[in-house]
């Protein structure tokens, strides 16, 4: 079975400074995996995700994040936080067509507070 | 504009009154999907649908019933609700059986059991 652990539930950082929310995964076979953002209130919105190719991988509102195959991580990353960044952050996981089950298995989701 | 709707956003209703929470998307996404939200339990798949009239069980269907007549709509049904349905549900869609597509998400019901 699939897994997506966000060993974090929370993380704090002052505005300015780099941010990395930590993402780790367990699947059977080549992963697709995803990251997106939860604003109070709201949805979830997608903000990038890894397929195939080159390991880092850059999305939306300046988030990047990098594909370690070897220690099965994907950790979301941004050079400089915004305190518009402050949200709930979460990881998925899925596995390619035919490989077993089309569903996509999120982390428990960390919370991200950035410090004026 | 694309976007996924979801109706009421909020619903306060008591133990065993049947209740249906709506979702519709008018992107002609094939894939729908439904999850809940809890804290420190991150997002779970409720169900899903590959097409009008697939559907699949996800991680925690009990309690649960969906239907998909049309590809617009993927309704889910609490048949007799429970406190421990408290939760806060979003419905998702997607284009297709791809796993690089990503899914859109409504903006969440929030829904309590007395």
């Amino acid at each position: 079975a699939q897994s997506v652990a966000q060993p974090e539930d929370q993380v704090n950082v002052a505005e300015g400074n780099p941010l990395t929310v930590k993402c780790t995964y367990s699947v059977s076979g080549n992963p697709y995996l995803f990251w997106y953002v939860q604003y109070p209130n709201r949805g979830l919105q997608f903000l990038l995700k890894y397929i195939t190719g080159d390991n880092l991988v850059k999305g939306s509102y300046g988030f990047e994040a990098e594909f370690n195959k070897s220690q099965t991580s994907f950790h979301l990353k941004k050079p400089a936080a915004l305190v518009s960044d402050s949200a709930l952050y979460f990881c998925a996981v899925r596995v390619p067509p035919g490989a077993g089950s089309y569903q996509l298995t999120f982390g428990k989701g960390t919370k991200l507070s950035v410090i004026p | 504009e694309a976007q996924v709707t979801q109706n009421p956003r909020y619903l306060i209703t008591v133990t065993g009154k049947k209740l249906t929470v709506t979702c519709s998307q008018n992107m002609n996404h094939e894939y729908m999907s439904w999850y809940r939200q809890d804290p420190g339990l991150g997002l779970r798949q409720i169900y899903y649908s590959m097409n009008v009239e697939v559907t699949d069980k996800g991680d925690v269907p009990e309690g649960y019933k969906v239907s998909r007549k049309e590809k617009r709509n993927f309704p889910l049904i609490l048949e007799s609700p429970s406190p421990n349905q408290t939760s806060l549900y979003f419905c998702a869609s997607s284009q297709a059986e791809s796993s690089t597509d990503t899914q859109y998400f409504g903006p969440g019901t929030r829904l309590t059991v007395l």
